[in-house]
């Protein structure tokens, strides 16, 4: 079975802190997303990586970075942390090879910035 | 304003009641995927739709695929508390890298 984990399933952070949310997958897939989830909105894609250390944007990347220095491996950074960005955080990867309709999620981060 | 409009936002029925979600756009999509996310889990893929008019069922789910591709629906048959959770439809770009989600319709399922 594919599994996707995230560092944290719960996380509580001050104003202006640095937050770093870190995802690992085991199957060896090339695609890796990261999006946020907020009621009434869906879930919004914020950068997605094809490959180590290749990123591109997605709808909503301000005030977030991302590193993909290994291929299982795909970390969000919040710079600065501040309120608006609460939010529950879904990690997912894909493959090229397999179903490219089918992502697999992680279980989520509930950030909380006070 | 979303790509995709799920409706209703939310269902709350008794357990062997029958339902029915929509996921609509007003453009024409090449497929459309619908997901459930169980509380406390990230989503989980159920099916995909490729065909208009294309009818694919799981179990006590049918999933409708629009003729014109620009709708879907999803409906459950004696809905059970397991069938508890959001169902989100979502369709992905040509090169499927990236992946636009509507925002769910929430069903409970009482017992």
């Amino acid at each position: 079975d594919v599994k996707v984990t995230q560092s944290s399933r719960y996380l509580v952070k001050r104003t202006g802190e640095k937050v770093f949310l870190e995802c690992v997958q085991d199957m060896d897939h090339e695609n890796m997303f990261w999006y946020r989830q907020d009621p009434g909105l869906g879930l919004r894609l914020i950068y997605f990586s094809y490959d180590v250390k290749m990123k591109e944007k997605g709808d909503i990347p301000e005030g977030y970075s991302v590193s993909r220095e290994k291929k299982e491996r795909f970390s969000l950074i919040l710079e600065s942390a501040s309120t608006n960005q609460t939010s529950m955080y879904l990690c997912a990867s894909s493959s090229e090879q397999g179903d490219p309709y089918e992502q697999y999620f992680g279980p989520g981060t509930r950030l909380t910035v006070t | 304003t979303q790509l995709l409009e799920q409706s209703p936002q939310f269902l709350s029925i008794q357990e062997g009641e029958n339902l029915t979600v929509y996921c609509n756009s007003s453009s024409v999509f090449s497929s459309l995927q619908w997901y459930r996310q169980e509380p406390g889990e990230g989503p989980v893929l159920l099916v995909t739709v490729v065909t208009g008019g294309e009818v694919k069922k799981l179990k006590r789910l049918t999933f409708q695929f629009g003729d014109a591709r620009k709708d879907s629906s999803l409906h459950i048959t004696a809905a059970q508390p397991g069938d508890t959770g959001l169902y989100l439809c979502a369709l992905s770009s040509y090169n499927f890298n990236k992946f636009y989600f509507g925002s769910g319709t929430k069903l409970n399922v009482k017992p």
